[in-house]
């Protein structure tokens, strides 16, 4: 059974702070750890897909650091903007073609 | 590019009756179109994996004959629920492969439908 975990939970944040969110998964056959943005009533939006180890991946505000021999991610957001507010989802495959597993995801409350 | 929508965004029934949801890939041809459920404060579960013009493949613990799905073209994959039942109140979400994408095998949701079976 894959476990995908998230922390924390849910998070509220002042406007102009940073702050960053975990994801855990299985480290044995890894193929690719991908991070979506989900605000209400919206489709999830891709974020990032990481799949080699080390990679760091940069979007604005927002980047990504990739860990595949620990088995975990860290998302970032600098000077969190009320925009930002959503629940931050991630998701493991173990190959190209596979499904995705999801963690349950961190939802973010950014006030003005 | 590689827009996703779902129809209907919401829906409520009866209890024994069927519900068909759609999701289209508006700007992409997708091969392979996956079918979510999430339940309240869980996360996205896989269903079944649905490819054009094959069955599609359901995983443990979700039946076929409840949950029919079809992918008849290449833009379109309905999921049906079959004689719906209030324990099937849940969040239905789709995505879609491009497999002509630089990252071919990044998936692109849909906005999910809710169902409700009264």
């Amino acid at each position: 059974i894959l476990n995908v975990e998230q922390s924390p939970q849910s998070l509220h944040v002042q406007e102009g702070d940073s702050t960053n969110f975990t994801c855990s998964f299985p480290s044995s056959n890894f193929y690719a750890l991908h991070w979506y943005r989900w605000e209400t009533a919206k489709s999830p939006e891709a974020l990032f897909v990481m799949t080699l180890n080390g990679d760091e991946k940069k979007k604005g505000r927002i980047s990504a650091t990739l860990n595949t021999k620990e088995g975990y991610s860290y998302l970032y957001i600098k000077g969190s903007q009320p925009e930002d507010s959503a629940t931050y989802l991630c998701a493991f495959s173990k190959s190209s073609g596979d499904k995705l597993t999801f963690g349950t995801g961190t939802r973010l409350a950014v006030r003005p | 590019g590689a827009v996703v929508s779902q129809h209907p965004s919401w829906v409520i029934c009866k209890s024994g009756t069927s519900v068909k949801i759609e999701c289209r890939s508006l700007d992409f041809q997708a091969t392979t179109m996956f079918w979510y459920r999430q339940f309240p404060k869980q996360s996205l579960m896989l269903m079944a994996t649905s490819n054009e013009g094959s069955k599609a493949t359901y995983e443990q613990g979700v039946e076929k004959d409840k949950f029919l799905i079809n992918h008849a073209s290449l833009t379109l994959s309905t999921l049906t629920v079959t004689s719906a039942h209030p324990e099937d109140s849940s969040f239905y979400i789709c995505s879609a492969r491009d497999p002509l994408a630089g990252l071919s095998y990044e998936q692109f949701f849909g906005p999910g439908t809710r169902l409700t079976v009264l």
